[in-house]
Formats: structure tokens, sequence, C-alpha cells
């Protein structure tokens, strides 16, 4: 079974921290992706990964930053943390660079975070 | 660019009636299709998806979809429904670059007893 894991269920942070949000995958996935979740928006993708040190933007990355030193590891950073950045945030993976699109992506948990 | 309309953020049907969550897309190359399902405070988990390889397309837990293409269409069935299908459904696209994901907003399905 795929395993992703991430760092936090919950967290609490305060405006202006800089704020580190952990994900590993278990399964050798070159793909890695990160999420965010609101309410009525669905999933919107911040950044992914598609190899080591590797990064692309996706359609929200303002604010973020991540980074991709292993391959089972991929970390999604708040410079500056700020009260619009209250999410829900979802890590996934999927296996074969550059995508043959049809491979599923496998959702850790999720870490909600709360920016007061 | 590609894109995915959920019609009904809410679904509420009774126990045992037929599911019917819709789910629209909208791509500029041949799409791969997806619903995951989320249960309260965990991740997402797939349910079923469609590669071209037939429009019908069987998943777990009892549930199906079938593709349109003529519709644009990828509608998740379950003939009856239960009290533990009470979760999140989200349809999503992929057929661009990277294997990204484009999800809809998501149906919140409640199951009345």
């Amino acid at each position: 079974d795929v395993k992703v894991t991430q760092s936090s269920r919950y967290l609490v942070k305060r405006t202006g921290e800089k704020v580190f949000l952990e994900c590993v995958q278990d399964m050798d996935h070159e793909n890695m992706f990160w999420y965010r979740q609101d309410p009525g928006l669905g999933l919107r993708l911040i950044y992914f990964s598609y190899d080591v040190k590797m990064k692309e933007k996706g359609d929200i990355p303002e604010g973020y930053s991540v980074s991709r030193e292993k391959k089972e590891r991929f970390s999604l950073i708040l410079e500056s943390a700020s009260t619009n950045q209250t999410s829900m945030y979802l890590c996934a993976s999927s296996s074969h660079r550059w995508g043959a699109n049809e491979e599923t992506q496998y959702f850790g948990p999720g870490t909600r975070l709360l920016v007061l | 660019a590609q894109s995915v309309t959920q019609l009904g953020s809410h679904v509420s049907v009774s126990e045992g009636a037929l599911v019917l969550l819709r789910c629209n897309y909208s791509s500029s190359v041949p799409p791969y299709l997806f619903w995951y399902v989320q249960y309260p405070n965990q991740g997402l988990q797939l349910l079923l998806k469609y590669t071209s390889a037939a429009t019908l397309v069987k998943g777990i837990n009892g549930f199906e979809a079938e593709f349109k293409k003529s519709e644009t269409s990828f509608h998740l069935t379950k003939p009856s429904a239960h009290m533990s299908d009470a979760a999140e459904y989200f349809c999503a696209v992929s057929g661009g670059y990277g294997n990204k994901l484009v999800f809809g907003a998501g149906t919140i399905l409640r199951v009345k007893s």
C-alpha cells in the first residue's frame, strides 16, 4: 500500500511566522504535489515536483515555496504566514516522471493550518 | 486549459436510494478523469478513474461512472446509498503537463436514514 504521511494534522501559527509542512511518501514516486483545500473551491495546486531538486509552480504559488532534497520528501514553506493562508494543505504523490497522465495521485491525510 | 464543474455543492439522498453526482469537464486534449472521496478529517481516496480503456468504469464501494464524450460528462452513480457513503466527492481531470490534476469544487453527499 502506498503511504503518504504529513508531519502534522493540526498547526496553529502566528502571522509573520515561517511555517514548514513536511510530506513523505514511501513508494519511490517521482512526482509530488502540494494542494490547498478550501470550502467551495476544491483543491488548488500550489507547487509540484517531478524529480529531486526540481519544482514547478502550480496555479496558486504566491506566498509559498517548496523544497525537495530527497526523492521521498517534499516540503512546503510559508515564508511569512498570513491569515489568508489558513487552510487545509494536502500532499500527494504519483509515479512516472513527466506523468503518464492516467497515474493515480495518492494523498496524505492533510494538515489543517490556522494562522492567527 | 482544463476545468471541471460539479453540479450541486450538496446532495442529499435517503438510504437505499440512487446516488447521482454530476461532473462535466472541459479539456483541450483527451482527458483522463478521476473521482476521489474524502471522509471527514481524512485525505482523498481514489474511487475510480477513466483512462480510455472503457467508457463505463467500476470503482470501489459499488460506485461507477460513465464517460460520455459528446456530453463532456463523467457522472458518478451508485444504485443504493449507504450511510457510510456520506462524504465529500471530488471529480478531477488530467491531461496536461506533468500528471497535474484539476479538481472540481466538490459535492458533499448526505445520506438520510
